[in-house]
């Protein structure tokens, strides 16, 4: 089966850098994505790591580690706008690839 | 541009209603997707199209039927509705993944249920 665990929530002020951490038991997939979602909307894609090492694009950072079933979404230079949940995601190759697993999802609170 | 577009936006529903929630995509898109959120929780799939004609069940599929009524369109219902089923309902679509990579999935703005 495939599991992915998130913390449920974390906290930072504006300024500051925040990592929100993604491990799995999945095995055989292809990459790990993040999705945003703010409160009354719709998930957004943020980022996708295919290999593992660091993925950057702009203040937002992916990182994946396969050899420790481990990923982590950066965010630096909090700003209000990112109170939001965050989602990491994989694809098992059970479905020929074509299924997205969503993790349990990160809440993320910034305070002025 | 309106990228994947869901109605309606909510509805109430008593048990044992039927009705269907209708999805639309106008970026060409192969892949097609159904997931529900329920508070506090992820998404979960409850079905997807792969390609125009075929459909594959998800993570939680009972209760559920689905249509791909062409390249575009892609419907949900549910038969009798039950109190268990209220929630948010998500509409998505992306190019075919493949195997080395991945494509982002675009969602619509969610359709909001609830049944009494």
């Amino acid at each position: 089966g495939q599991s992915l665990e998130q913390p449920s929530e974390v906290t930072a002020v504006e300024g500051a850098i925040v990592q929100i951490n993604c491990t799995y038991q999945t095995s055989g997939f292809y990459g790990l994505s993040w999705y945003q979602q703010h409160d009354g909307g719709a998930p957004t894609f943020l980022s996708y790591n295919a290999l593992d090492g660091l993925e950057e694009t702009g203040r937002f950072s992916s990182f994946l580690s396969r050899s420790d079933s481990y990923g982590y979404l950066l965010l630096q230079e909090l700003q209000m706008k990112d109170s939001a949940s965050y989602f990491c995601a994989v694809r098992p190759p059970n479905t020929g690839f074509q299924k997205l697993v969503f993790g349990t999802g990160t809440r993320l609170l910034v305070s002025p | 541009n309106a990228g994947v577009t869901q109605t309606p936006k909510f509805q109430v529903l008593k048990t044992g209603q039927s009705m269907t929630l209708q999805c639309a995509q106008d970026m060409n898109h192969n892949s097609m997707y159904w997931y529900r959120q329920d508070p506090g929780m992820g998404l979960r799939l409850i079905y997807y199209s792969a390609s125009e004609g075929t459909t594959d069940k998800g993570e939680v599929p009972n209760g559920y039927n689905v249509s791909r009524l062409n390249k575009r369109e892609f419907s949900l219902r549910l038969e009798s509705a039950a109190p268990s089923q209220t929630s948010v309902y998500f509409c998505a679509s992306s190019t075919r993944p493949g195997t080395g990579g991945d494509q982002p999935q675009h969602f619509g703005d969610g359709t909001r249920l609830s049944i009494l």
